[in-house]
């Protein structure tokens, strides 16, 4: 069974950057081609963030691409995301998951990242 | 851009009735592209219908998905204590490559 873990700072400073690292365990990392930041403001919906493909390009959310970087990490069956030049507007549940067709089968618990000084 | 709205905003129902959760695209979407998840408080997402009509692995058949082009419907029979919790629709757009999510519709008991 395929197991995804978010870890990284729970707090970041007001312009400063997020850095996010998923670690996906129980499976192989090749068992899909895609993986995806999701992310959830408290007591709001669910946005996706962007998607890295392991054989070829990046996929983000146009209204954060210019902010937005996901990389991988092959060797180390993990995926990261950084979002620069941070808001207060970006605190939320930060959610790595897989793809599994046109949706996303499996989830990682979420971490919680506020921006504040 | 596509737009998803869930309806209602609330549903407040009790164990052992039928809820019937509504998601409307602003354009039509093909069918392969729209699933279906259940948030309980604390928890990440749980992939309940994907392709409009296919349940993931391990969900009961007392949940169902319907629907095509536009209108997209979650139905649940038979409510348990345990069905409680926010619905969202996702649906994936092909060009450019991203997936847009409904605002939520929170199942809650009466």
């Amino acid at each position: 069974q395929v197991q995804l873990q978010e870890s990284g700072p729970g707090l970041v400073n007001p312009s400063g950057t997020l850095s996010l690292t998923c670690a996906v365990s129980g499976g192989s990392f090749s068992s899909s081609d895609y993986w995806s930041w999701i992310r959830q403001p408290p007591g709001k919906g669910l946005e996706w963030i962007g998607q890295i493909f392991l054989r070829g390009s990046n996929y983000y959310n146009p209204s954060l691409k210019s902010r937005v970087t996901i990389s991988v990490d092959k060797s180390k069956n993990q995926f990261s995301l950084t979002l620069d030049s941070v808001t207060a507007a970006d605190s939320a549940v930060y959610y790595c998951a897989r793809h599994g067709g046109f949706y996303h089968d499996y989830w990682g618990q979420g971490t919680l990242v506020t921006v504040s000084s | 851009e596509i737009v998803l709205t869930q309806s209602p905003g609330i549903l407040s129902l009790s164990p052992g009735e039928r809820a019937t959760l509504s998601c409307r695209a602003s354009q039509s979407i093909n069918s392969i592209y729209l699933a279906w998840y259940q948030q309980k408080p604390g928890q990440a997402p749980r992939l309940l219908i994907y392709g409009a009509s296919s349940r993931a692995t391990g969900i009961p058949d007392r949940f169902s998905g319907s629907g095509s082009g536009t209108d997209f419907t979650l139905s649940i029979s038979r409510l348990e204590p345990d069905d409680f919790a926010v619905y969202y629709c996702q649906q994936y757009v092909t060009s450019p490559p991203m997936y847009t999510f409904g605002q939520g519709t929170k199942l809650e008991i009466k």
